[in-house]
């Protein structure tokens, strides 16, 4: 159980461009869900806090127009890097909170490689 | 000074060894603390989640927090090659949800 899945797994795409990453929990309701963003041998940077139904909650630094986060429902989010350019490249990790271990949990899907050229 | 400080390692152990693995924090008001795994390229893992202070233990792995000296580990008994990940410590405030992540322990266990 506490499954979540990502799609893209990678992407790869053109400056300018926008992508969008899915982000589902498979087997239980996630009225939260989180965007991190990875750089190599580094930890987890939140971007945003995502609650189903309303407007996601950006961290400091993080600009809301160029990452764009829709929780449509109570198991997908979706994050759009609107004209992207190289220097988004990076992995970029969803989390669902809720499923098995406690409320506080937070499970996390494979992440999704950005690789924009 | 970081709210939470962890060793990046890199920690070199041959197979079989017992593996401890530490985060301190410096905000009294964690309440929950969590260890994951982490691939190389992959989502972090859930291995143990704990509430307030104590042991929990599941499997070859034992998670301890002690909120006195705002200090948590992980060990790991009888460690494997398959153990080489990085590992990461996350915490949280009650109510809050959102996690404060260690920099990770980058772990290798030689065969």
């Amino acid at each position: 159980g506490a499954v979540v899945s990502q799609h893209p797994s990678r992407v790869i795409c053109k400056s300018g461009t926008s992508v969008k990453i899915e982000c589902r929990s498979l087997d239980f309701q996630a009225t939260t869900m989180f965007w991190y963003r990875q750089f190599p041998k580094q930890s987890l940077m939140l971007m945003a806090t995502s609650n189903e139904g309303s407007k996601a909650t950006y961290e400091q630094g993080v600009e809301k127009d160029k990452f764009l986060i829709n929780h449509a429902s109570l198991t997908l989010s979706t994050l759009t890097v609107t004209s992207a350019h190289p220097e988004d490249s990076s992995f970029y990790i969803c989390s669902a909170r809720g499923g098995g271990a406690g409320k506080e949990t937070q499970y996390f899907g494979p992440g999704t490689r950005l690789l924009v050229l | 000074q970081k709210e939470v400080e962890q060793d990046p390692g890199p920690l070199s152990v041959p197979e079989g060894a017992i593996v401890s693995l530490n985060c301190t924090y410096s905000n009294s008001a964690f309440q929950y603390f969590m260890w994951y795994r982490q691939y190389s390229r992959k989502g972090p893992e859930l291995l143990m989640y704990t509430y307030s202070s104590g042991n929990k233990e599941d499997g070859r792995f034992t998670a301890q927090v002690d909120k006195s000296s705002k200090y948590i580990s992980l060990f790991i008994r009888d460690s494997q090659p398959s153990d080489s990940a990085t590992y990461l410590c996350a915490m949280s405030r009650s109510g809050t949800y959102k996690y404060i992540f260690g920099t990770g322990t980058r772990l290798k266990v030689l065969a």
